[in-house]
């Protein structure tokens, strides 16, 4: 069973930039979250999705944005790009709405802003 | 504001022994724990999940939950150094609200 794949990895973009990150989720996972995961704070909840609704948000501006699609797939984008966004971006799919089961991380994006 | 507050470390133990990594968190509302392991420059790996006060084992892993107290503790027996990693303390809020919240994670080394 394939685990859960974000594209890409590796990421570097100016600042002031745009960026679009993509996670599938696992076969059959309708519940899709995003995590960013620095040095500093460690990982922190961006947001989460359910059959194409955006279910929760983090403390994130408003730069930062989701959707999903019919099949569970998820994008994220992030806008007007700064230094502070640099990260490990990491998606995890759950097999039930609100992951009460748990959450299977993906490799994640690493993006760095310069 | 939800906290989740874990010793970051590093905790150093003798191959062979109990590793004992714990964790406590602020909100009473929590109805999901959960330990990861995330080796460096890896995603975190999801290792054991408990919601009810008590313990809960799966091989050498022991996962406690006490919410009176508002604590969760992991225990690995017979450590190995394959063990040395950060764990990672998350918890998620009853009725599915705001994601999983996650402590800094403690850096266990376990030595040969």
């Amino acid at each position: 069973k394939a685990g859960v794949t974000q594209t890409p990895r590796y990421l570097i973009k100016t600042r002031g930039q745009q960026v679009t990150l993509s996670c599938s989720p696992i076969s059959g996972h309708r519940s899709v979250s995003w995590y960013q995961q620095t040095p500093g704070q460690g990982l922190q909840f961006l947001f989460e999705y359910f059959s194409e609704t955006q279910r929760n948000k983090g403390n994130f501006p408003g730069r930062f944005s989701g959707r999903q699609f019919s099949n569970s797939r998820s994008e994220m984008n992030v806008s007007t790009l700064e230094l502070g966004d640099s990260a490990l971006y990491l998606c995890a799919s759950s097999p039930g709405d609100k992951g009460v089961y748990g959450y299977t991380f993906g490799s994640g994006t690493r993006l760095t802003v310069v | 504001q939800k906290e989740v507050e874990q010793n970051s470390g590093p905790l150093s133990v003798p191959e062979g022994a109990i590793a004992s990594l714990n964790c406590t968190y602020s909100d009473r509302g929590s109805q999901s724990f959960f330990w990861y392991r995330q080796y460096s420059g890896k995603s975190p790996e999801l290792i054991m999940s408990i919601y009810s006060n008590g313990d809960k084992e799966d091989g050498r892993f022991t996962a406690q939950l006490n919410k009176a107290s508002q604590y969760v503790s992991l225990l690995i027996r017979d450590s190995q150094p394959s063990d040395s990693a950060t764990y990672l303390c998350a918890v998620k809020a009853g009725g599915g609200a705001d994601g999983l919240t996650f402590g800094k994670g403690t850096h266990l080394i376990i030595q040969p």
